[in-house]
């Protein structure tokens, strides 16, 4: 089953407000991944973390990973209606053969 | 730029139908992937392959086979198409034999409808 689930499934935002995903992995993962699926299109990468309390920016967006490297979270500062969109975590599991293991995604809804 | 090209956007196929999705990718990546998507269910791996030939079971095999003859085409293969396999489909790929710390390209998604 899965085994990477993410909080919450849906979230409705006002533009400007800020907004958060968590993701949570039952087992230890080695690296997380980040992707973005706008509506109708595919997912896209956004950041890798690697080390275990790692915190990453890019511009708005602050990615951390957990310091037991089990679970990780995407923080919007200022969200805008470009961020409309799915965001998926990927964990590579640290355990058995490497394989790439997607969460669940939070769909995020900004109005303007 | 990275390609990932999926043969078809939309298919609508029978159930107990044969049903090829081929995926190419233009970059001599050595991993390739086969995701289906549903709504609430996230991205869940059918089939992986590290390399030519070699392939290995995802979360969600069962209904589904594989088939990578050449390193840049993967193919997936549903034996008889049954109406729960209805879903889209994604293929991706990434360098590295073995490993998956690096990022993944996806193709454009198949929507397969089985009535």
């Amino acid at each position: 089953g899965q085994q990477v689930m993410q909080i919450p499934q849906y979230q409705h935002v006002q533009e400007g407000e800020d907004f958060t995903t968590y993701c949570n992995s039952s087992t230890t993962l080695s690296n997380i991944q980040w992707y973005k699926q706008r509506p109708g299109g595919h997912p896209v990468f956004l950041i890798q973390l690697v080390k275990s309390g790692e915190v990453k920016k890019q511009k708005r967006l602050t990615f951390q990973f957990g310091e037991a490297k089990k679970n990780s979270s995407l923080h919007i500062t200022a969200t805008q209606t470009t961020d409309v969109g799915t965001y998926f975590c990927a964990g590579v599991r640290n355990t058995g053969f490497q394989k790439l293991v997607f969460g669940t995604g939070t769909r995020l809804l900004v109005s303007p | 730029d990275v390609k990932v090209t999926q043969s078809s956007r939309y298919l609508v196929k029978r159930t107990g139908e044969k049903v090829f999705l081929e995926c190419v990718q233009d970059m001599d990546h050595e991993n390739m992937f086969w995701y289906r998507q549903d709504p609430g269910l996230g991205l869940r791996l059918i089939y992986f392959s590290y390399d030519v030939k070699m392939k290995e079971k995802g979360d969600i095999p069962e209904g589904y086979s594989v088939s990578r003859e050449k390193k840049e085409r993967f193919s997936l293969i549903l034996e008889s198409a049954s109406t729960n396999q209805t879903s889209m489909y994604l293929c991706a790929s990434s360098l590295h034999e073995g490993r998956f710390d690096t990022e993944a390209f996806f193709g454009q998604g198949t929507r397969l409808t089985v009535v």
